[in-house]
């Protein structure tokens, strides 16, 4: 089964709109991790959140994580239509084995 | 620097052959990991090796192996096709194993199985 789970499985907003994405994960973790995938490609690292750390910032992203909750959320501010993707959520468990959700399609409507 | 790359992008192969797909890391990447994307189970880790050993494994039958060379580069191997093989494999790369890296992905190679 599957160590992420993200919610919603899709999510379409206009231009400019912030946009969240939640992922929950089963097991403790060393770290968190978030992939954009553009369709049918390889999938790309946005960011990565130690479990000692909740919330970090790059750029228009913001990802937060609870480890007593087993979840963690990135908002995308100012979204811009190139952000329409499938974001995955992976979770590093032990061993640093990375596993993912099946992921959120977010389309940014111009 | 260049990307991770997998090669071939595109692969048909008939039921019960066998098929050797490769990846080489980007320059200095030393771990190498390997996952199989279906529509119906998403991403599914199949296996990661960090200095030619292999350190964490899916759940996959043992049709499935891989291995990784002194020069970080890895290949996987498929025995005994079944359709359901059918999918895009994406191999990624990362500096080291056991710490707090994110992966570099390549583009995939896509195997269809007829």
């Amino acid at each position: 089964s599957q160590q992420g789970e993200e919610d919603p499985q899709a999510l379409s907003i206009q231009e400019g709109e912030n946009a969240t994405m939640n992922c929950s994960y089963k097991t403790s973790i060393n770290n968190l991790q978030w992939y954009r995938q553009n369709s049918g490609r390889g999938l790309v690292h946005l960011i990565l959140i130690r479990s000692n750390e909740r919330e970090k910032h790059s750029g228009r992203l913001r990802v937060t994580l609870d480890t007593s909750k087993k979840s963690s959320s990135l908002l995308i501010t100012a979204s811009r239509a190139a952000d329409t993707a499938s974001y995955f959520c992976a979770a590093g468990g032990s061993n640093y084995k990375l596993t993912f959700g099946k992921g959120t399609l977010l389309t940014v409507n111009p | 620097k260049a990307g991770v790359t997998q090669t071939p992008r595109y692969l048909i192969k008939t039921r019960g052959q066998q098929v050797t797909l490769s990846c080489s890391p980007i320059s200095g990447h030393r771990s190498v990991s390997w996952y199989q994307q279906t529509p119906g189970q998403g991403l599914q880790f199949l296996f990661e090796y960090f200095s030619e050993t292999q350190r964490n494994k899916g759940n996959f039958p043992g049709r499935f192996s891989g291995r990784q060379f002194s020069n970080s580069r890895s290949e996987m191997n498929v025995s005994t096709l079944e359709l359901g093989d059918s999918a895009l494999y994406l191999c990624a790369s990362s500096l080291v194993w056991g710490r707090d890296y994110g992966y570099t992905f390549g583009s995939g190679t896509r195997l269809t199985v007829v």
